[in-house]
């Protein structure tokens, strides 16, 4: 079956510290990858993909994510987190190229 | 990027009225727009998509007969969820997709019903 797993329900880091927020995956073909963030009582803002190409994808926000076709696997990363990163980030894969399969979504919160 | 845009942001309604939400794309045509509802703390669930001119697919479990969706432009989706009862409370999200892979969220609509 199709699914998104991110494992984390909350991950919590210090602020200027590195964080990575855990996606894998499970679709079948060759995979579109996506990463949104949530804040609260908004809709969803589009961060970054992966169609093809470099496996590293630099997106908005200074965030950016390493597809990992072995392990398959599209964490989210940060090399300095932020206290306004804190909010819900979604991992999402298309499958069917039509329908947005998307992860449970993980809490990144960041302390000051 | 691209812009959606949802109406109304909040509603609140009494049991048994109908309620309706607008999803417009608003810099991009969007020859598909999806509908998606989320329940706190929890992860999107795609309601139906819909093509403009078409009927929308729905998924399992959602009633088409209440929740009614319409594409009439490439600009423009509703979503009216009929004679709606507390159980329908809920944060809708559309969401719109033009030519590129990605789609774009508008900003959800947070429906309360009494």
């Amino acid at each position: 079956a199709q699914s998104v797993a991110q494992p984390e329900d909350q991950v919590n880091v210090a602020e200027g510290n590195p964080l990575t927020v855990k996606c894998t995956y499970s679709v079948s073909g060759n995979p579109y990858l996506f990463w949104y963030v949530q804040y609260p009582n908004r809709g969803l803002q589009f961060l970054l993909k992966y169609i093809t190409g470099d496996n590293l994808v630099k997106g908005s926000y200074g965030f950016e994510a390493e597809f990992n076709k072995s392990q398959t696997s599209f964490h989210l990363k940060k090399p300095s987190a932020l206290v306004s990163d804190s909010a819900l980030y979604f991992c999402a894969a298309y499958y069917n190229t039509d329908k947005l399969i998307f992860g449970t979504g993980t809490r990144l919160q960041v302390f000051p | 990027g691209a812009v959606v845009s949802q109406h109304p942001s909040r509603v609140i309604c009494k049991s048994g009225t109908s309620v309706k939400i607008e999803c417009r794309s608003l810099d991009f045509q969007a020859t598909t727009m999806f509908w998606y509802r989320q329940f706190p703390k929890q992860s999107l669930m795609l309601m139906a998509t819909s093509n403009e001119g078409s009927k929308a697919t729905y998924e399992q479990g959602v009633e088409k007969d209440k929740f009614l969706i319409n594409h009439a432009s490439l600009t423009l989706s509703t979503l009216t969820v009929t004679s709606a009862h507390p159980e329908d409370s809920s944060f809708y999200i559309c969401s719109a997709r033009g030519l590129a892979s990605e789609q774009f969220f508008g900003p959800g609509t947070r429906l309360t019903v009494l």
